[in-house]
């Protein structure tokens, strides 16, 4: 079945730095590709949709300056959570789906940030 | 707007049956899934009906009725390793995926 590789599992960084966290699709082609972000017992909240050439486009409420996507080959996109604060502190999973119409989205394993 | 409901919190017994319901109301309609998610960890996916009816995979079965904007998640022979929360997600007419806020379900031996 399709594959969402993401990389790393977890990170801690002192508040200021900027943290890079790759997802890859290692079985097929990802013309799109999704970030979400989940707080403790909260609901997954998408932040922005990845397109493979172009601008991302980001959900309401998301600054889009400090969470930079680049989705540069149809496999590989990377969310770089710049100058990070505690706030910033969360649980980030990227998606992706084959591009058939009935293929669900699967998940990467995620990338447990805490910011300190 | 669009909205899919789910019950918060759900607790059975293990060896038992659950039924998880989720409505919703999207703007179109392209699919419904639904995950299961380990706390902690990413979702995993069970299940995908497009069409009205049920479909049965192993323990887990999955019901649609497009007409009332309604679909359940069966799980026959609980197990322990079953505790985790389920999310209910519908692709709309644009083939984005709206989410529901999942429901927790709990296990007791």
């Amino acid at each position: 079945g399709a594959v969402v590789s993401q990389h790393p599992s977890w990170v801690i960084c002192k508040s200021g730095t900027s943290v890079k966290i790759e997802c890859r699709s290692l079985d097929f082609q990802a013309t799109t590709m999704f970030w979400y972000r989940q707080f403790p017992k909260q609901s997954l909240m998408l932040m922005a949709t990845s397109n493979e050439g172009s601008k991302a486009t980001y959900e309401q409420g998301v600054e889009k300056d400090k969470f930079l996507i680049n989705h540069a080959s149809l496999t590989l996109s990377t969310l770089t959570v710049t100058s990070a604060h505690p706030e910033d502190s969360s649980f980030y999973i990227c998606s992706a789906s084959p591009p058939q119409g009935s293929s669900p989205l699967h998940f990467g394993n995620g990338t447990r940030l805490t910011v300190t | 707007g669009q909205n899919i409901d789910q019950p918060t919190e759900m607790t059975a017994t293990e060896g038992a049956i659950v039924q998880i319901n989720c409505t919703y109301q999207t703007s179109g309609f392209n699919g419904l899934f639904w995950y299961q998610q380990h706390a902690g960890e990413a979702p995993t996916f069970l299940s995908y009906n497009v069409l009205d009816g049920l479909e049965e995979k192993g323990r887990f079965s999955s019901f649609l009725s497009r007409s009332k904007g309604y679909s359940y998640l069966l799980l026959k022979e609980l197990q322990m390793k079953d505790s985790a929360s389920y999310l209910c997600a519908v692709r709309d007419s644009n083939y984005q995926l709206i989410w529901g806020a999942g429901t927790k379900l709990i296990i007791k031996p």
